[in-house]
């Protein structure tokens, strides 16, 4: 089975501009969460998606958007990018919807976003 | 709140075993995880661990949980060079919810 994959692997954006990140689940994968990495954070949770309902949201602001299709593919956006965007955005899947499955989370390698 | 605390750096020498623990301050915690992450790379689930158990025991993984005391350790057998990476301890309530919420991360480095 193909892993999660995410695109693009790297992004350079400037200050003000919006960007769009996707990641594929595994397949049978229905649930999908998002997280930012940075040094001085380190990982934190941005939110999950679960047959294209968002069913939890971390602490970030409303800049931070995302959705999920119906082949359970996301995306994630992030408007008026600001210099503390700069991250690894890191893309997890799951099969377990909350009443079955497993609760293993299997992430994808990242996209790098650097924003001059 | 959900805290999760390790020890930033271990060192150890190849052929050794390295202990990384974790502490965890949510009791209503059910699943506990710990991941890897080598350089420029996404995190690999090493193994996790259900709340209602105190051990688990995967080839040169051991797995333990103390719920009490809200410890967990992670044991690697016979440590070789490929083990040097970041290792991550992660929490989650489980219940219709996957949100991990991490810890800072252990910097391993195995030294011949």
């Amino acid at each position: 089975k193909a892993g999660v994959t995410q695109t693009p692997r790297y992004l350079i954006k400037t200050r003000g501009q919006q960007v769009t990140l996707s990641c594929s689940p595994i397949s049978g994968h229905r649930s999908v969460s998002w997280y930012q990495q940075t040094p001085g954070q380190g990982l934190q949770f941005l939110f999950e998606y679960f047959s294209e309902t968002q069913r939890n949201k971390g602490n970030f602001p409303g800049r931070f958007s995302g959705r999920q299709f119906s082949n359970s593919r996301s995306e994630m956006n992030v408007s008026t990018l600001e210099l503390g965007d700069s991250a690894l955005y890191l893309c997890a899947s799951s099969s377990s919807s909350g009443t079955s499955g497993t609760p293993e989370q299997f992430f994808g390698p990242g996209t790098r976003l650097t924003v001059l | 709140g959900e805290d999760v605390e390790q020890s930033l750096f271990l060192s150890v020498r190849e052929g050794d075993s390295s202990v990384i623990n974790c502490t965890y301050t949510d009791s209503s915690s059910t699943y506990l995880y710990w991941y890897k992450q080598e350089p420029g790379a996404g995190l690999q689930l090493l193994t996790y661990i259900f709340s209602n158990m105190d051990m688990k025991q995967d080839q040169r993984l051991t797995v333990l949980l103390n719920k009490k005391d809200k410890h967990l350790s992670l044991r690697i057998a016979d440590t070789q060079t490929g083990d040097s990476a970041i290792y991550f301890c992660a929490e989650s309530t489980g219940s219709n919810d996957y949100k991990l919420s991490f810890g800072a991360g252990t910097t391993v480095t195995v030294r011949a």
